[in-house]
């Protein structure tokens, strides 16, 4: 089944240092790549994305992404982290079974504390 | 970019009364509708998958008699919460996709409910 995993509950990093939230994901046949994210009391919103073409993937707010399909990763990086960059971040797969192709599998999410 | 509103932000009910969520998709019509639920530093739980003008499909393991989702309109869809217990308490996420934009959700802002 798919599933995408984010190992870290949590990433610390000082302002102005380069970050990277990690995500490997599990499918059986292409993959659908998301991250979003979640400041407090609020819904998702969407970062970037990986479907097909350049495995580096540029998003949101200086966000990009790069997809490894050797290791099955979809690691999020932001090369100087701002203090405004603290959240959760979501890593996510469509679902690949039958019915809406809008369905998403959320990883566990990281919290990102960036400290000034 | 689209915007779907969530109503009510935060609602504190009683035990064994019923509340009702909005959510509306305000630009474009939705197609599709999710219903989430996230408990706190977790992930998100997908509960029932809604398309306009049918029945919900419900997630394995909810219970599409406590909650009952309509999707009656191509711009809104509700989530009603029957017979509320202290164990319903959790934010509620909707999100929304339009007929072409398969690869896009857009996220509401999320309701706190907490039942006393």
């Amino acid at each position: 089944a798919q599933s995408v995993a984010q190992p870290e509950d949590q990433v610390n990093v000082a302002e102005g240092n380069p970050l990277t939230v990690k995500c490997t994901y599990s499918v059986s046949g292409n993959p659908y790549l998301f991250w979003y994210v979640q400041y407090p009391n609020r819904g998702l919103q969407f970062l970037l994305k990986y479907i097909t073409g350049d495995n580096l993937v540029k998003g949101s707010y200086g966000f990009e992404a790069e997809f490894n399909k050797s290791q099955t990763s979809f690691h999020l990086k932001k090369p100087s982290a701002l203090v405004s960059d603290s959240a959760l971040y979501f890593c996510a797969v469509r679902d690949e079974r039958g019915g809406a192709t809008n369905k998403l599998i959320f990883g566990t999410g990281t919290l990102l504390a960036v400290q000034p | 970019g689209a915007v779907v509103s969530q109503h009510p932000s935060r609602v504190i009910c009683k035990s064994g009364t019923s509340v009702k969520i909005e959510c509306r998709s305000l630009d474009f019509q939705a197609t599709t509708m999710f219903w989430y639920r996230q408990f706190p530093k977790k992930s998100l739980m997908l509960m029932a998958t809604s398309n306009e003008g049918s029945k919900a499909t419900y997630e394995q393991g909810v219970e599409k008699d406590k909650f009952l989702i309509n999707h009656a309109s191509l711009t809104l869809s509700t989530l009603t919460v029957t017979s509320a217990h202290p164990e319903d308490s959790s934010f509620y996420i909707c999100s929304a996709a339009s007929t072409g934009q398969i690869e896009k959700l857009f996220f509401g802002s999320g309701t706190q409910l907490s039942v006393l």
